[in-house]
């Protein structure tokens, strides 16, 4: 079971941009790397899945470097609604290994005006 | 849109009392899971499904139980609630081993007191 490790908490200000970075020192060679967002009151939402080297979508983008040991979400020019918890999870989630990913506790972001 | 809908946004039980959480999704997932997420722990899985009648441990079953009889329903029993078992409830599905997709669609979730 693949466990990360990444920052408590987080602050940031309207218009900057935003990088979390997570550690995961065991990664399997099957394994993808795929980050959540979670506002209170709600369930949490994916952001955005990742192998290697970057992968960028409408809302963020993820590095991973070549050994895989660990993985930058980016969050450009974040606004108050962006403030939120993010969970960075490792695992295949499919077949024998299926219910194996760790949420674990998440980086809570502020991001103040 | 997929959409995940779980039975009560509250709920408040005494101590002893067998509870029922109920979760559906329909978008025709194969994968439903159970969590419970309590401050300054995250997110922990009671219990997950991969097919109908079909069901596997996760890092905390004990207390609890779970029912799927449909594909799309999938119940979390509590034979016995306890006050340690307060917590949000969060249920979620996920499209199955052959989408190459490992995206969890999360309901709101269920706040649970137990008195």
């Amino acid at each position: 079971l693949a466990k990360t490790t990444q920052p408590i908490s987080m602050d940031s200000y309207e218009g900057q941009e935003v990088n979390i970075t997570c550690s995961h020192n065991n990664i399997a060679t099957n394994d993808y790397i795929t980050w959540y967002q979670q506002f209170p009151s709600q369930g949490p939402r994916f952001i955005i899945q990742g192998y290697k080297t970057k992968v960028t979508n409408e809302v963020a983008s993820l590095f991973i470097p070549a050994d895989r040991k660990s993985s930058t979400l980016s969050l450009p020019r974040v606004s108050l609604s962006d403030t939120a918890v993010y969970y960075c999870l490792v695992g295949d989630d499919r077949g024998s290994t299926l219910g194996r990913l760790y949420f674990g506790r998440g980086t809570q972001l502020t991001v103040w005006p | 849109d997929v959409k995940v809908t779980q039975s009560s946004r509250y709920l408040v039980k005494r101590t002893g009392e067998k509870v029922f959480l109920e979760c559906v999704q329909d978008m025709d997932h194969e994968n439903m899971f159970w969590y419970r997420q309590d401050p300054g722990l995250g997110l922990r899985l009671i219990y997950f499904s991969y097919d109908v009648k079909m069901k596997e441990k996760g890092d905390i079953p004990e207390g609890y139980s779970v029912s799927r009889e449909k594909k799309e329903r999938f119940s979390l029993i509590l034979e016995s609630a306890s006050t340690n078992q307060t917590s949000m409830y969060l249920c979620a599905s996920s499209l199955g081993s052959a989408s190459g997709s490992y995206e969890q669609y999360f309901g709101p979730g269920t706040r649970l007191t137990v008195t």
